[in-house]
């Protein structure tokens, strides 16, 4: 199975400021996912972004997809402490199956 | 929007019990569902993939007596933990696959999650 990974981060920022965060998957992909997770609680679809897409953009999300590199990063802009989560990315493989990455946590100080 | 609820969503049991967790899909319905595992600050781990009507497909590793998935209806799947033991204390997770979306690049909705701990 093929599995996102992202960089084993755990980030904290300043409200107001921007977070990035990568991930890289190791098998040819139909689209990338990234979801959101609250402490304690289930996932948010936050974008999908398809293989023969380079950017895609969402309020203030902005996800970025190098297919030759196997990797996409997930741009926050202008964090909130809301925006205080997990975020994970995602590849779907065969049947519909999704395969998560380690996950980075985002620490939002207001 | 597309909504998916687990119940309960924590539950404490003794070793050696039973214990089941539903996953509902409440405003479509959904032909798969997903079921993960996720251990404290780490990823999810799928499964099982709960399909309508038919036997659960089973990921590598992970025992089909313990873990018995039924999906009886196009809004419910259910995973039954049997003679649970402390190591399976864990935080379950469903998603459910709109039906309607169909293709390989639809979205899954996710559950809330079912905290099982196990004394």
């Amino acid at each position: 199975s093929q599995q996102g990974e992202e960089d084993p981060q755990a980030l904290s920022i300043q409200e107001g400021e921007n977070a990035t965060m990568n991930c890289s998957y190791k098998t040819s992909i139909n689209n990338l996912q990234w979801y959101r997770q609250n402490s304690g609680r289930g996932l948010v679809h936050l974008i999908l972004i398809r293989s023969n897409e380079r950017e895609k953009h969402s309020g203030r999300l902005r996800v970025t997809l190098d297919t030759s590199k196997k990797s996409s990063s997930l741009l926050i802009t202008a964090s909130r402490a809301a925006d205080t989560a997990s975020y994970f990315c995602a590849t779907a493989y065969g049947n519909n199956r999704l395969a998560f990455g380690k996950g980075n946590q985002v620490v939002v100080i207001p | 929007g597309a909504v998916v609820s687990q119940h309960p969503s924590r539950v404490i049991c003794k070793s050696g019990t039973s214990v089941k967790i539903e996953c509902r899909s409440l405003d479509f319905q959904a032909t798969t569902m997903f079921w993960y595992r996720q251990f404290p600050k780490q990823s999810l781990m799928l499964m099982a993939t709960s399909n309508e009507g038919s036997k659960a497909t089973y990921e590598q590793g992970v025992e089909k007596d313990k873990f018995l998935i039924n999906h009886a209806s196009l809004t419910l799947s259910t995973l039954t933990v049997t003679s649970a033991h402390p190591e399976d204390s864990s935080f379950y997770i469903c998603s459910a696959r709109d039906f309607r979306s169909g293709g390989s690049t639809d979205t899954q909705y996710f559950g809330p999650g079912t905290r099982l701990t196990v004394l």
